[in-house]
């Protein structure tokens, strides 16, 4: 069936680190993937997303790019800040369903 | 008002009270959702309706009542519930039949079962 699976965390990174979060995904059709982040408190927000493989998502600047020969939709940061301290979620859905399928989460702490 | 709104944001209930969390789309859409969110525990997909129609229920025990009266709000009326129960309800919609249709989060309510 179709799923998410993201790496574990919970993970620390010293201020200014380059960040990485993996997520691979298992889908019978052409999934859209998305990555959500969680601060503290409050609901999810969509931070970026693809639609197509080769499409690179970007905001904040989070990246992701979808690969379809790996089946990854890694989500990267060149330069973490303090406020980037948040759970992230990676997500998929099918066109044709109405499901979502979210990962685990993956706690991320920035340390000053 | 903008997006996704729940009320309350915070709740406190006795195990024989009986509640209802709200949540009022802004966004046009025509689906929407309850997820369950606990503590080390990932995401719980409760409910769907799909323009006011339920399309999901999965395996959530009675004493979950979900209620779509319209596309821009969804009830989950609460009764009997357990300690077990307490978490944070996520409600979230989207525009289904469309090529991406993301969901778009309400900020939750932070259920207390005593």
């Amino acid at each position: 069936g179709d799923s998410v699976t993201q790496m574990e965390g919970p993970v620390t990174l010293s201020e200014e680190a380059f960040l990485t979060i993996n997520c691979t995904y298992t889908a019978t059709g052409y999934p859209s993937l998305f990555w959500y982040v969680q601060y503290p408190g409050e609901g999810l927000q969509l931070l970026l997303k693809a639609t197509k493989a080769d499409d690179k998502g970007s905001n904040k600047g989070f990246e992701a790019t979808y690969r379809k020969e790996t089946t990854s939709f890694h989500l990267e940061k060149g330069s973490v800040q303090v406020s980037d301290s948040a759970v992230y979620f990676c997500a998929l859905s099918i066109h044709t369903g109405n499901q979502f399928y979210f990962g685990t989460g993956t706690s991320l702490t920035v340390i000053p | 008002e903008t997006g996704v709104t729940q009320t309350p944001r915070h709740l406190v209930m006795g195990m024989t009270n009986k509640k209802s969390l709200k949540c009022e789309q802004h966004l046009g859409h025509n689906a929407m959702y309850w997820y369950k969110q606990s503590a080390k525990k990932p995401l719980e997909l409760m409910f769907v309706y799909n323009f006011k129609e339920q399309t999901e229920n999965n395996s959530v025990p009675s004493r979950f009542s979900p209620e779509c009266p319209n596309s821009s709000h969804l009830f989950l009326h609460l009764h009997t519930l357990q300690p077990e129960d307490s978490a944070l309800y996520l409600c979230a919609s989207s525009q289904m039949g469309q090529r991406d249709y993301e969901q778009y989060f309400g900020p939750g309510t932070r259920l207390t079962v005593t």
